[in-house]
């Protein structure tokens, strides 16, 4: 089955604690990306790959790391993460960014105290 | 710097009615995407619009994009409960999407 599956689903930690959700789709695409929704913002993208030890920046990269050592998987990296990260979080692949449509994962819920 | 812009934000429906959602963006694109969202759910595709003019219908959902209008429509006929979600729009940017804020849809019996 086609997905993309991101770990934890839940996730509470405290500032500064550093923290990393994973995220891996078997559809074979080139190009991954991260958002993360909140209220009245829709999805906003944080960091985007377009193929392997190829990342770039999105709207709002302030606060985190990504890495693409291989083409499955794009973990999210919170070095020191603070309360306004708290946040939904999305992993997302596609063929080809904005060219198709993306396949997004489950979701993490991300609570920072 | 692209700008999407959807409307309403929230609509409650009865069941049995006709409603549109827009959506506005703001810089030339002709990739324009509708994705639903049921509550505590990830984001499903509904529709992909890759050219001026282009319309595609499932159920009772239609989209439709105007290119040269910076505009996309999602259209419900005949409302039905199941219909209740969050509908985003998102216009295909560069190397990535840029979201709208979504429409939440509530459709009562």
């Amino acid at each position: 089955e086609a997905q993309v599956t991101q770990n934890p689903r839940y996730l509470i930690t405290v500032t500064g604690k550093k923290l990393t959700v994973t995220c891996s789709q078997n559809m074979n695409h080139e190009y991954m990306s991260w958002y993360r929704q909140d209220p009245g913002l829709g999805l906003r993208q944080i960091y985007y790959s377009m193929n392997v030890e190829v990342t770039d920046k999105g709207d709002v990269p302030e606060g985190y790391k990504v890495s693409r050592k291989e083409k499955r998987n794009f973990p999210l990296i919170l070095e020191s993460p603070s309360p306004n990260q708290t946040s939904l979080y999305f992993c997302a692949s596609s063929f080809s960014g904005s060219m198709a449509e993306a396949f997004f994962g489950q979701g993490t819920r991300l609570t920072v105290v | 710097e692209l700008k999407v812009e959807q409307n309403p934000l929230f609509l409650s429906m009865q069941e049995g009615k006709n409603y549109t959602i827009y959506c506005n963006y703001s810089t030339t694109s002709d990739r324009l995407y509708w994705y639903r969202q049921d509550p505590g759910k990830s984001l499903e595709s509904l529709f992909v619009l890759l050219s001026n003019g282009a319309v595609k219908q499932e159920g009772r959902l239609m989209a439709s994009l105007d290119t040269k209008a910076r505009l996309s429509t999602l259209h419900i006929t005949a409302a039905v409960h199941d219909l209740s979600a969050t509908y985003f729009c998102a216009v295909g940017h560069n190397n990535d999407m840029r979201f709208g804020a979504g429409t939440r849809l509530t459709v009562k019996p």
